[in-house]
């Protein structure tokens, strides 16, 4: 049974640094990887989304790794801003039939002025 | 173009009632998916729905339904609602089905069981 775990729970940082965002799944065998925003009182913003033969996809400040064998996925922010104060999920869409995306729960990021 | 819009955007039940939610694509998608939210479990999947067909669907227990229109329009129905039915819906439509592309989501149904 697939799970997905998110470190850290919660960050909060100054304006200016990057930032590393961790997920990290328990089944390699994944159709897709991808990352959420989330903003208080609004839907989900999909980021970026890792099909399982990639490596990396990169948008503007946001670069998202995966490495599949070892079950994990980083989120990297570059000069972070306070608009990217959201909660940033992970999502893992699973491969053959079991195509249902199962979801960490997420980390609360604050960038402080 | 027009984004996927969820009605209503908050609603208030008493236990043993039922609730039907109702969430419109954006227009050509045909794809529509719907997920529970809560503070303890996060988001977890409910059932996916592609012309009209229901394609997946998650652990939940019978009480929890929908379906899907012509129009790819979809509805998801609670019957006999638990104050654990308490939670924020939302409903996520693509152009395909299988989780190929992206999906994109509602403002979501905030649901309140009494």
């Amino acid at each position: 049974k697939q799970e997905v775990t998110q470190i850290p729970a919660a960050l909060s940082v100054p304006e200016g640094e990057n930032l590393v965002l961790n997920c990290s799944f328990t089944d390699s065998a994944i159709y897709n990887l991808q990352w959420f925003r989330q903003d208080p009182g609004k839907g989900l913003t999909s980021l970026l989304l890792i099909q399982s033969s990639q490596r990396e996809q990169t948008s503007g400040r946001l670069n998202a790794s995966l490495d599949k064998s070892s079950g994990r996925s980083t989120l990297y922010i570059a000069a972070s801003q306070p608009g990217d104060s959201a909660t940033y999920l992970c999502a893992v869409m699973g491969a053959g039939n079991n195509r249902k995306l199962i979801w960490g729960l997420g980390t609360s990021l604050a960038v402080n002025p | 173009k027009a984004g996927v819009t969820q009605t209503p955007r908050y609603l208030i039940k008493t236990r043993g009632q039922q609730v039907t939610l109702s969430c419109s694509p954006i227009s050509g998608h045909r794809s529509v998916s719907w997920y529970q939210q809560t503070p303890g479990q996060g988001l977890q999947f409910l059932f996916e729905y592609f012309s009209e067909t229901q394609r997946n669907k998650g652990n939940f227990p019978g009480r929890f339904s929908g379906r899907q229109f012509s129009n790819s329009r979809s509805e998801m129905n609670v019957s006999t609602l638990e104050l654990g039915d308490s939670a924020l819906y939302l409903c996520a439509s693509s152009l395909v089905s299988g989780g190929a592309d992206e999906q994109y989501f509602g403002p979501g149904t905030r649901l309140t069981v009494t």
